[in-house]
């Protein structure tokens, strides 16, 4: 298993939106329509954020939404706010009861 | 409310066991996954392993498979992650996660931060 792909980093001004892109392969995000995607504010725990690729949990904002072509996954924040600031990781199911995470994308707000 | 409540800190020397916590309430307990996740310093995110707790069946990451143990205890809701001998290179905050299926980890638990140094 080796961890997907991530960008290291991404910015934006508050109001832009900005992508967020998860490249893994044909046994994990490219089998399985099961990526989500998590929020983590430094000091704190993750916070799921999008699952099963574009489905948002109850109560997160509908700023961020998700999508999925081949073997990448994205996940889109719209109307950029200050408070988005913080790292996000991509997880994907890899099959056999296992998942396998990104590195992180550290978003500023500029 | 759904929370997951981890035991606290720990300072360890190389060598030495550990097992740390994570209780689940608020929720029927067997009817749930409970993954662990590790977080090194300043690092990303990594799945280490998952545990049903009505049956104790455990699926390990590869990378982590005979270097730690998972187990659960459902009379008492409390998933356990342990060391027989921890090294420096297991300093990192742990996380414990419910899943609500194969899609997520919601909610996670605060973290426990496990510090190993001579």
């Amino acid at each position: 298993q080796s961890a997907l792909t991530q960008p290291a980093s991404v910015s934006g001004s508050p109001g832009q939106s900005i992508t967020i892109s998860c490249t893994g392969t044909s046994s994990d995000v490219g089998s399985y329509n099961l990526v989500s995607w998590y929020q983590q504010h430094p000091g704190k725990a993750p916070k799921v954020m999008i699952y099963e690729g574009s489905k948002r949990p109850s109560g997160v904002s509908n700023r961020f939404s998700g999508s999925k072509s081949g073997n990448t996954a994205s996940l889109t924040i719209s109307g950029l706010q200050a408070e988005d600031e913080a790292d996000y990781y991509c997880c994907s199911y890899a099959g056999s009861s296992t998942w396998v995470f990104g590195g992180g994308t550290k978003l500023t707000v500029l | 409310e759904v929370q997951l409540v981890q035991s606290g800190a720990e300072v360890k020397k190389p060598g030495e066991s550990l097992s740390i916590s994570c209780k689940g309430s608020g929720y029927s307990f067997t009817s749930y996954w409970i993954s662990w996740l590790r977080q090194m310093p300043g690092k990303g995110l990594e799945w280490m392993g998952k545990i049903d707790p009505s049956d104790s069946y455990i699926n390990y990451s590869p990378s982590f498979q005979g270097h730690v143990t998972i187990s659960a205890d459902k009379s008492i809701s409390t998933a356990y992650l342990q060391w027989s001998s921890l090294k420096a290179s297991d300093t990192a905050i742990y996380y414990c996660a419910r899943h609500p299926g194969p899609e997520s980890f919601d909610p996670w638990g605060q973290g426990t931060l496990v510090t190993v140094s001579s």
